[in-house]
């Protein structure tokens, strides 16, 4: 059973329009939660994360939502850049440190594109 | 200050065989990450190891295993290979604060099983 769902396999936005990508998780005992960006032959690369005390956080482009009623999470870019074509997936954790109890469980992943 | 390197990147096996992967984590990192990936069940955490003790664990069989030596250098091992165990396996590495946002990536290595 899917703790964590990204429901769209793909997304496609045009250059300088905003891309959302969203996340949907099922157990309320996710504490904080992350999103990855990652390209083809590469590792991911932690793009910006959440603490469920929080509901917004932001960072230049990206800012992610969490509605933790909802048990669900939006990342969205603006404006987006051809650049931002990559895999993002959604993980989450119990905890924000390594080695405590849970273990970051991720999404499968939605493939965004950003044409020019 | 060099990134987290994988070795070997691609690797060919066939049933039945075993297989060592090599992590050499960030310099001054003490805990690597192991995971997982394939296009049916995404990215699944294997386990994480600090300090050379291994502090957490996924779910996977116990044909999985780890370790890590005292230069933090990690290898995992896959005993027994199946054709399930084709993908991408990644490593991460992380400092001493330990946090899932500071964990930096590997470029993974891809395993195919035959």
């Amino acid at each position: 059973d899917q703790q964590v769902k990204q429901n769209s396999p793909s997304l496609s936005v045009q250059e300088g329009r905003i891309s959302i990508l969203n996340c949907d998780y099922t157990n309320s005992m996710f504490d904080y939660f992350l999103w990855y960006k990652k390209y083809p032959a590469e590792g991911p690369t932690f793009l910006i994360s959440i603490s469920s005390i929080k509901d917004k956080n932001e960072d230049g482009r990206f800012t992610v939502f969490l509605n933790k009623s909802a048990k669900h999470l939006s990342l969205h870019i603006v404006p987006s850049q051809p650049g931002d074509s990559a895999v993002y997936f959604c993980a989450a954790s119990e905890n924000p440190n390594l080695g405590s109890q849970g273990n970051l469980i991720f999404g499968k992943g939605t493939k965004l594109s950003v044409k020019p | 200050k060099a990134g987290v390197t994988q070795t070997p990147r691609y690797l060919i096996k066939t049933r039945g065989q075993q297989v060592t992967l090599s992590c050499s984590p960030i310099s001054g990192h003490r805990s690597v990450s192991w995971y997982q990936q394939t296009p049916g069940q995404g990215l699944q955490f294997l386990f994480e190891y600090f300090s050379e003790t291994q502090r957490n664990k996924g779910n996977f069989p116990g044909r999985f295993s780890g370790r890590q030596f005292s230069n933090s250098r990690s290898e995992m091992n896959v005993s027994t290979l199946e054709l399930g165990d084709s993908a991408l396996y990644l490593c991460a590495s992380s400092g001493n604060r330990g946090t899932y946002n500071e964990q930096f990536f590997g470029p993974g290595t891809r395993l195919t099983v035959l």
